[in-house]
């Protein structure tokens, strides 16, 4: 079974330039996450669907990033216009739903490197 | 708020240590606590979950014990191997609401031949 795929799996790109990160989850997982960590930290949630359903987005810096996640399948998290300090790895995890018996399988990350 | 703290940051031991890794929480209002390994430019690999009712997960030469009233868990790795170095994470997943983890900030393990 494939795991969560991620692409590209760097990118550099100078200040102020936009950027997007793609995101597939496993076949048939409802809910879908997105992650950020900086460099030496854990990883913090940006936003959770449910579906299509953005169900919490409450950690997106809504000024510059924005997220969909289109037919409930894959999604797409962008930044515009990118900031020196979203430098960082950018997540992905998808789950079965979100039950207490609901496990995140994690995506091999994206990781930006803002000049 | 909850808060996931680790210690040590960084740990590093010849091969064939037997070692531990702490992570501690401040809310002991949890479902779950999970102890992922990350590997350099690679995702998380869930090693246990242990449920707030149980009180260790063992698998191979790993075992993961909670205490939830003190907010405490351990990571005890037995015969340390050189490709056991990686960064351990510990998550927690607080008790209501949906499923959302929140994490330490890791220790970084290196264990040399």
């Amino acid at each position: 079974e494939a795991g969560v795929v991620q692409s590209p799996r760097y990118k550099i790109i100078e200040k102020k330039q936009p950027v997007a990160f793609w995101c597939n989850p496993i076949s048939g997982h409802n809910t879908l996450y997105w992650y950020r960590q900086n460099l030496g930290q854990g990883p913090e949630l940006l936003i959770r669907y449910e579906n299509e359903e953005a169900v919490d987005d409450s950690q997106l810096p809504k000024d510059r990033f924005s997220a969909e996640r289109l037919k409930g399948v894959d999604s797409t998290l962008k930044i515009q216009p990118a900031e020196l300090g979203d430098s960082a790895v950018y997540l992905c995890a998808s789950s079965l739903g979100s039950g207490v018996a609901d496990t995140q399988y994690f995506g091999p990350g994206t990781r930006l490197t803002v000049l | 708020k909850q808060e996931v703290t680790q210690i040590p940051a960084a740990l590093s031991v010849p091969e064939g240590e037997n070692l531990v890794l702490n992570c501690s929480f401040t809310d002991s209002a949890i479902y779950n606590l999970q102890w992922f390994r990350q590997d350099p430019g690679k995702g998380l690999t869930s090693l246990l979950l242990i449920q707030s009712s149980q009180r260790e997960q063992t698998s191979g030469r790993l075992n993961a014990s909670l205490d939830k009233s003190s907010g405490r868990s351990t990571l005890y790795i037995a015969a340390s191997q050189p490709g056991d170095s990686a960064t351990y994470l510990c998550a927690v997943r607080p008790a209501g609401g949906y499923n959302k983890l929140i994490f330490g900030a890791g220790t970084r393990l290196a264990v040399h031949p």
